[in-house]
């Protein structure tokens, strides 16, 4: 098993520009999450997913879009990037089970860069 | 809402040492707790969990204890070593609905041979 992998690993951006990044997991996990991760604020969540189809705000949502067209995968959009969201990107799965077992596991994280 | 708060970083060791690192939440309910690790380069990585009060979680020698009396989970191990040298992270999730992770702002180990 791969777990949870991410595309790219890093991109630099100009202001305007858009993208997409994707988050695939083979763990068969139903739930999904994009979190962003700033110096000293630890990781926010942006947006997440409770299964194909659906998709439902997280704390800080704004500038982003996200899709989930296929169990395994969870696309994060930005439509026109902005400085402000210069960050590294974790996405995550979940493993749902008994209370006690619940357990997150996280990709490698996309590097952007936007000038 | 949720919050959790860690003890300020960094926080520099020499090896053997003995580590804390500071852990308190806010939270309606009982949620499950969690240290994840992050080191240099890779994703968050779980270390240990806990789900109820007073359960002891534990993994690589590191132990934490849900205090629900004092809303802590505090991260302690008896004896680092250079490996150890990461970024820690401690997080609750609800126990309904969509087990959204909130996460403390992390605090930087480093581990000094």
């Amino acid at each position: 098993n791969a777990g949870v992998t991410q595309t790219p690993k890093f991109r630099v951006l100009k202001t305007g520009q858009s993208m997409t990044l994707l988050c695939a997991q083979d763990m068969n996990h139903e739930y999904m999450y994009w979190y962003r991760q700033d110096p000293g604020m630890g990781l926010r969540l942006i947006h997440y997913s409770v299964g194909e189809g659906t998709t439902a705000k997280g704390e800080v949502p704004d500038g982003y879009n996200v899709s989930r067209l296929k169990k395994q995968n969870f696309l994060l959009g930005l439509e026109s990037a902005a400085p402000s969201q210069t960050s590294v990107y974790f996405c995550a799965s979940l493993r749902m089970g008994n209370r006690g077992s619940e357990t997150q596991y996280f990709g490698p994280g996309t590097r952007l860069l936007v000038l | 809402g949720n919050s959790v708060t860690q003890m300020e970083g960094p926080v520099t060791l020499s090896e053997e040492a003995f580590l804390t690192i500071n852990c308190t939440y806010t939270a309606t309910g009982y949620p499950s707790l969690f240290w994840y690790v992050q080191y240099p380069g890779e994703g968050l990585q779980l270390l240990l969990k806990a789900t109820k009060a007073d359960d002891k979680g534990s993994n690589k020698g590191f132990e934490a204890t849900y205090r629900k009396e004092t809303t802590s989970f505090h991260l302690e191990k008896g004896s680092v070593q250079v490996s150890d040298s990461a970024v820690y992270f401690c997080a609750l999730t609800e126990l309904q609905g969509a087990q959204k992770l909130v996460f403390g702002q992390g605090t930087r180990l480093t581990i000094n041979p």
